[in-house]
């Protein structure tokens, strides 16, 4: 299994620019999870989805969006990027509500 | 609103001795408490997962215990390794939320 994996490792955005994320698990997970990490600072949660159809609103989901038409795939979307973006962001699956998180390897996102 | 501590931020030892990561949290009423590694650049790797109804848990040198009462959970790494240097991360699912609450982290350096 690959686990969870996300594309792409790195992107330099122009602010006002659009992207999308990508993240992907094959472990058959319900559960997936958008988390943002800022330099010294812990993880905060943007968006998670607990199913295909259902996601839901985290501590910090102004200016993302996402979707989740499958099982496997969990996209955030930033619309109009804002240098306050900058961040690595972090994809990750549970097999149950309070099963232990599997996260993917990041993206490191500067806009400029 | 859940608040996680991890203190010191960052620990250097001499290799062989033992480690002892602390993290505290505000809010007792948790579902559990997940001890994750993160190597510079890369995603989280969970190493343990601790139920709210646990005292501890252990998985070769690791081994976490948890008291919920005083809002405490430690990490001890026994013989430190040159390859456990990492920043070691708790994270807080609370009873009644999916997101885990993330603690700054424990930067550990073990040295030859």
């Amino acid at each position: 299994n690959a686990g969870v994996t996300q594309t792409p490792k790195f992107r330099i955005l122009k602010i006002g620019q659009s992207m999308t994320l990508q993240c992907t698990q094959d472990m058959n997970h319900n559960y997936m999870y958008w988390y943002r990490q800022d330099p010294g600072m812990g993880l905060k949660l943007i968006y998670y989805s607990v199913g295909a159809g259902i996601t839901d609103k985290g501590e910090v989901p102004n200016g993302y969006n996402v979707s989740r038409s499958t099982t496997e795939d969990f996209p955030l979307r930033l619309e109009l990027a804002a240098p306050s973006q900058t961040s690595v962001y972090f994809c990750a699956s549970s097999y149950q509500s309070g099963g232990a998180q599997y996260f993917g390897p990041g993206t490191r996102l500067t806009v400029l | 609103k859940q608040e996680v501590t991890q203190i010191p931020a960052a620990l250097s030892v001499p290799e062989g001795e033992n480690l002892v990561l602390n993290c505290s949290f505000t809010d007792s009423a948790i579902y559990n408490l997940q001890w994750f590694r993160q190597d510079p650049g890369k995603g989280l790797t969970s190493l343990l997962l601790i139920q709210s109804s646990q005292r501890e848990q252990t998985s070769g040198r690791l081994n976490a215990s948890l008291d919920k009462s005083s809002g405490r959970s430690t990490l001890y790494i026994a013989a430190s390794q040159p390859g456990d240097s990492a920043t070691y991360l708790c994270a807080v699912r609370r009873s009644n939320d999916y997101k885990l609450s993330f603690g700054a982290g424990t930067t550990v350096t073990v040295r030859a």
